[in-house]
């Protein structure tokens, strides 16, 4: 049972470099979620998903977009990558109890 | 604003020292609060979740407990394979949405 798989695990970008961090789950969860964790800041909401089309800010929305079309995908597409966007992505699937599930992370490096 | 704080930053035991967390919360409505271990490298792995004061959960060395602006995990003898960062996080007015804490670095010693 994969879980939530997010790709790649590790990018280099160049400032003002678009690219796409994948995400998937194959729990049927109707939830998902895009947290970012930096040092000492713990992980923060980028966006959210309540069901295929559905989606809606978090706390750190700027310089991100995001669709839902099917379940089981939730793409976080990074549109002028900024060495302030350099941190480590998590995606999440979400029961509806609350429990969320998460990937292994993208390290992301903005030069 | 809802906030969620974590403390110590960093805990250091020796193996078989009880010792506790805190995370203290403020904020509306509160659907849930969750815990989380993170190992290094890893994406957080979800332990406990507590609904209303009063409750509490176990697992293994692990214990959880909630009141109305506070929660405690609580380490009891713990051992090496317990050192991670701890994560508290609430949810307030969805599912999809968790805020967490800074974390409690733990590090335990043979």
């Amino acid at each position: 049972n994969a879980g939530v798989t997010q790709t790649p695990k590790f990018q280099v970008l160049k400032t003002g470099q678009s690219m796409t961090l994948q995400c998937a789950q194959d729990m049927n969860h109707e939830y998902m979620s895009w947290y970012r964790q930096d040092p000492g800041m713990g992980l923060r909401l980028i966006h959210y998903s309540v069901g295929a089309g559905i989606t809606d800010q978090g706390e750190v929305p700027n310089g991100y977009n995001v669709s839902r079309s099917t379940t089981e995908d939730f793409p976080l597409r990074l549109l002028s990558a900024a060495p302030s966007q350099t941190s480590v992505y998590f995606c999440a699937s979400t029961l509806r109890t609350g429990e969320a599930f998460f990937g292994q992370g993208t390290r992301l490096t903005v030069v | 604003e809802d906030q969620v704080t974590q403390s110590p930053e960093a805990l250091r035991l020796q193996e078989g020292e009880s010792s506790s967390l805190n995370c203290s919360y403020t904020v509306s409505g509160l659907r849930g609060l969750f815990w989380y271990r993170q190992d290094p490298g890893k994406g957080p792995e979800f332990l406990f979740t507590l609904y209303s004061a009063g409750e509490e959960k176990e697992k293994e060395r692990l214990k959880a407990t909630l009141t109305k602006k506070e929660s405690f995990l609580h380490i009891t003898a713990p051992k090496p394979e317990d050192s991670a960062t701890y994560l508290c996080a609430v949810q307030a007015d969805s599912w999809g949405k968790l805020q967490f804490g800074a974390g409690t670095q733990v590090v335990v010693t043979p």
